[in-house]
């Protein structure tokens, strides 16, 4: 039973340009959402978080965005660079326990 | 600054063998979490502690088990390896949901 769903394998947009990367959930007891970024054989890194009581969250170029009536977030790299090739997991809390989503796999092209 | 740390980074198991996967967070964090993340999925949480002496059941904790006897050890054991265990394990240690969590580099266990 996936409770957080990253439904994009893979994303590729052009250097310079805005990525936007989506994650749906389906508990509606959620209290935090993440975001983290994943190189190869290495662990996440966390990247930005958002409460549930809030609609968004910006840190330098990254903005996460979160829409509880549709039970759907978003993270927006503007404007996205080369070193932003990466696994992006979105992730979500309750009770202490984290919930991850499958990734989603950016490539930005320069 | 270390953060966590865990070892081994790779190792081969032969079916019904045992190992303990090790972690340390040199941080003085509470909160500890086990992951194994297998090809293609998400991070499924084994076990979690939220401070010395407690510990508690993930999302899959069946075939394995932990201790937390000190705030920075946080180790995994494996009693009778089987091949449905080959996967990535990840350790983090952290303090509150909305500062993120410090994940270690992984250990990557293969099960024959």
């Amino acid at each position: 039973d996936q409770q957080v769903k990253q439904n994009s394998p893979s994303l590729s947009v052009q250097e310079g340009r805005i990525s936007i990367l989506n994650c749906d959930y389906t508990n509606s007891m959620f209290d935090y959402f993440l975001w983290y970024k994943k190189y190869p054989a290495e662990g996440p890194t966390f990247l930005i978080s958002i409460s549930s009581i809030k609609d968004k969250n910006e840190d330098g170029r990254f903005t996460v965005f979160l829409n509880k009536s549709a039970k759907h977030l978003s993270l927006h790299i503007v404007p996205s660079q080369p070193g932003d090739s990466a696994v992006y997991f979105c992730a979500a809390e309750t009770g202490n326990q984290f919930y991850f989503g499958t990734g989603t796999s950016l490539t930005v092209i320069p | 600054n270390a953060g966590v740390t865990q070892t081994p980074k790779f190792r081969i198991l032969k079916i019904g063998q045992s190992m303990t996967l090790q972690c340390t967070q040199d941080m003085n964090h509470n909160y500890m979490y086990w992951y194994r993340q297998d090809p293609g999925m998400g991070l499924k949480l084994i076990y979690y502690s939220v401070g010395a002496g407690i510990t508690d059941k993930g999302e899959v904790p069946n075939g394995y088990n932990v201790s937390r006897s000190t705030t920075e050890d946080f180790p995994l054991r494996l009693e009778l390896a089987a091949p449905s265990q080959t996967s990535v394990y990840f350790c983090a240690s952290g303090e509150a949901a909305n500062y993120g969590y410090t994940f270690g580099s992984g250990t990557r266990l293969t099960v024959v």
